[in-house]
């Protein structure tokens, strides 16, 4: 099946720094989603990126799907930020799975 | 908010019994996907269901299964439970009517096994 590897494992930032998180994945995609797990283990949508530049607020996410990354950035960073940012894709040819990185843990301290 | 809902939050049971796990998926949606989340084992996907029919099966141990109901909502039941089954499952949802598609993350049942 597909992997998905995401770097760095861990970052620890000042508030107010900017981040960019990075997401590897060997094989053509259908669907890329990013999340945020907040500290009580709640999964949130941020995108929806198979391909592209998409931008909310500080935060921002590209896929270049014939590279096979996605990035997503996040600018002057804060505390509610924290927490582990994951990957998901979706591989092609009808697959309904997704398939998680391990996540990119980060700390945003004040 | 999601808009897909998850029943109870926290679950605290023994070596041995089982339990059901459920799940509300968002209004309108026709998929349910359950996905376990270990400390060792990361974010996995367990399965699907569409509509009422199981659609894709993932790493679901024969002793889990799965059902979803003519309301739409599913259920995950465990049984002869062993402490390695303490996980946070998350429940999600999507339309199912074309790929690809966002799936839309419940807020996850806490299961912990003494």
């Amino acid at each position: 099946g597909i992997q998905v590897e995401q770097s760095p494992p861990d970052l620890i930032l000042q508030e107010g720094a900017n981040s960019t998180l990075r997401c590897n994945f060997s094989d053509s995609v259908n669907n890329l989603q990013w999340f945020h797990q907040n500290p009580w283990g709640q999964l949130i949508n941020l995108f929806y990126i198979p391909s592209g530049t998409k931008q909310n607020g500080r935060l921002s996410a590209t896929t270049v799907a014939t590279e096979r990354y996605s990035l997503l950035y996040i600018s002057s960073s804060q505390t509610t930020d924290s927490g582990v940012y994951f990957c998901a894709a979706l591989p092609g040819a009808g697959s309904y799975q997704l398939t998680f990185g391990k996540g990119t843990k980060l700390s945003v301290i004040p | 908010d999601s808009g897909v809902t998850q029943t109870p939050k926290h679950l605290i049971t023994a070596t041995g019994q089982r339990v059901t796990l459920r799940c509300s998926p968002r209004s309108g949606d026709l998929s349910v996907y359950w996905y376990q989340q270990s400390l060792d084992q990361g974010l996995q996907f367990l399965i699907q269901y569409y509509n009422g029919e199981e659609r894709a099966k993932g790493n679901i141990l024969e002793r889990f299964s799965a059902q979803q109901f003519p309301d739409l909502h599913s259920e995950l039941n465990l049984s002869s439970l062993e402490l390695g089954d303490s996980a946070l499952y998350f429940c999600a949802s999507s339309s199912g009517t074309e790929l690809p598609e966002t799936q839309y993350f419940g807020p996850g049942t806490r299961l912990l096994v003494l």
